[in-house]
């Protein structure tokens, strides 16, 4: 079945600059990927997601790139601002399961 | 809006207990899912139903049963609680072949 890593679990960045969360995945057959952010006492919330035939997705400070050759697929925002913080999961899905990576926990320092 | 709602945001109940944890979504989503989250193992799929009365494992099923008898209900029943299962569980639905998963807020359980 799939498998999907993420690194890294932990990142700190300074607010203002750009943080970037890499994943990758097993299973050539999944072919949607979407990235979901938690924040405190809430359940995960979709932010972005991208399909096989794209290589890249933008939307405002967050962008997604996707290697299918590779299997390798990343987050970035920029211009963190404070309530980016949370923890951010990316997924993999082959079918209408998704498979998602362990998280990152993202702070914003002031 | 679109809305998950679960029964409970906390929940403690004893060793051996039966406990149920209930979903409701208003989307009219085909697919429903239970998500186990702990900390450091992410989220975990416990069972998923794509259809009334229907259902099929997920990772990891064991100690957990489920039960779909209207649209837009999905419930998950632990038979005989253990401290093992003390966790943070999360429902979810989605439309089939669309993917994107819409979340509740989550249930904390704990089994003393």
């Amino acid at each position: 079945g799939e498998n999907v890593e993420q690194h890294p679990s932990t990142l700190s960045v300074q607010e203002g600059d750009s943080a970037v969360i890499k994943c990758t995945y097993s299973d050539s057959a999944s072919n949607y990927f979407p990235w979901y952010k938690q924040e405190l006492g809430k359940g995960p919330q979709l932010i972005i997601d991208i399909r096989s035939n794209v290589g890249e997705k933008k939307d405002q400070r967050i962008a997604v790139t996707l290697n299918k050759t590779a299997k390798h697929f990343s987050l970035h925002i920029t211009e963190t601002q404070p309530e980016d913080s949370a923890v951010y999961f990316c997924a993999a899905s082959p079918d209408d399961k998704i498979i998602f990576g362990k998280g990152t926990r993202l702070h914003i320092l002031p | 809006d679109v809305k998950v709602t679960q029964s409970s945001r906390y929940l403690v109940k004893r060793t051996g207990e039966k406990v149920f944890l209930e979903c409701v979504q208003d989307m009219d989503h085909e697919n429903m899912f239970w998500y186990r989250q702990d900390p450091g193992l992410g989220l975990r799929l416990i069972y998923f139903s794509y259809d009334v009365k229907m259902k099929e494992k997920g990772d990891i099923p064991e100690g957990y049963s489920v039960s779909r008898e209207k649209k837009e209900r999905f419930s998950l029943i632990l038979e005989s609680a253990s401290t093992n299962q003390t966790s943070m569980y999360l429902c979810a639905s989605s439309l089939p072949n669309y993917n994107e998963q819409f979340f509740g807020p989550g249930t904390r359980l704990t089994v003393l």
